[in-house]
């Protein structure tokens, strides 16, 4: 089954410091892979996504990630965090074969504070 | 605002009932999804159904059962309630079922058993 591992449970940067929230993949086959954000008692909200066509994604509220194959990781980054990026954010996972449904498969999440 | 809307937003039951959550897709989209939100369990995948067959399951209890109606909404049931059943639960939905489509997520309903 495929899965993703988040490391760390809390970030915290300063404002305007880079954020960096770490994402690994399992699968033998590069998958499909999300960063979603949850605001507090919010739904999720897609930031960004992997689907092969290129491994830089840009997402939005500048955010971005890489796909890096030879590490199963999909990092995400913002080279300037804000106050209002705080939130919790999770990495997922879909597969990517044709016979396959696509629902996904959530990391545990990362939640981010921004210190001002 | 995903355009993905859940009633109701919050429910407080006892243990041992049965309950009822709604969700509405957004305007054209056949997929629905269900997951589960809890500290214990995190995101969990429940169920998909699109355009009205079930598509694929998660870790779904069989207490809990879902359809979706010819009008594309769907409903998720929770019977035989349990403490820990108290979660947030979410209702996605995506254009088609297959491949990277992005699923929108409603606000959620918070269920919380007593």
């Amino acid at each position: 089954a495929q899965s993703v591992t988040q490391l760390g449970s809390h970030v915290s940067v300063s404002e305007g410091a880079l954020v960096l929230l770490r994402c690994n993949y399992s699968s033998s086959v590069p998958p499909y892979l999300f960063w979603y954000v949850q605001y507090p008692n919010q739904g999720l909200q897609l930031l960004l996504k992997y689907t092969s066509a290129a491994t830089l994604v840009k997402g939005i509220n500048g955010f971005e990630a890489e796909f890096k194959k030879s590490e199963t990781s999909f990092h995400l980054t913002k080279p300037s965090a804000h106050m209002s990026d705080a939130a919790e954010y999770f990495c997922a996972v879909s597969d990517r074969k044709g016979t396959g449904a696509n629902n996904l498969f959530f990391g545990t999440g990362t939640r981010l504070t921004v210190i001002p | 605002d995903s355009g993905v809307t859940q009633t109701p937003k919050h429910l407080i039951t006892a243990t041992g009932q049965r309950v009822t959550l709604r969700c509405s897709p957004r305007s054209g989209d056949l997929s629905v999804y269900w997951y589960q939100q809890s500290l214990d369990q995190g995101l969990q995948f429940l169920i998909q159904y699109y355009n009205g067959e079930e598509r694929a399951k998660g870790n779904i209890l069989e207490r809990f059962s879902a359809q979706q109606f010819p009008d594309l909404h769907s409903e998720l049931n929770l019977s035989s309630l349990e403490l820990g059943d108290s979660a947030l639960y979410f209702c996605a939905s995506s254009a088609r079922d297959l491949g990277p489509h992005e699923q929108y997520f409603g606000p959620g309903t918070r269920l919380t058993v007593t």
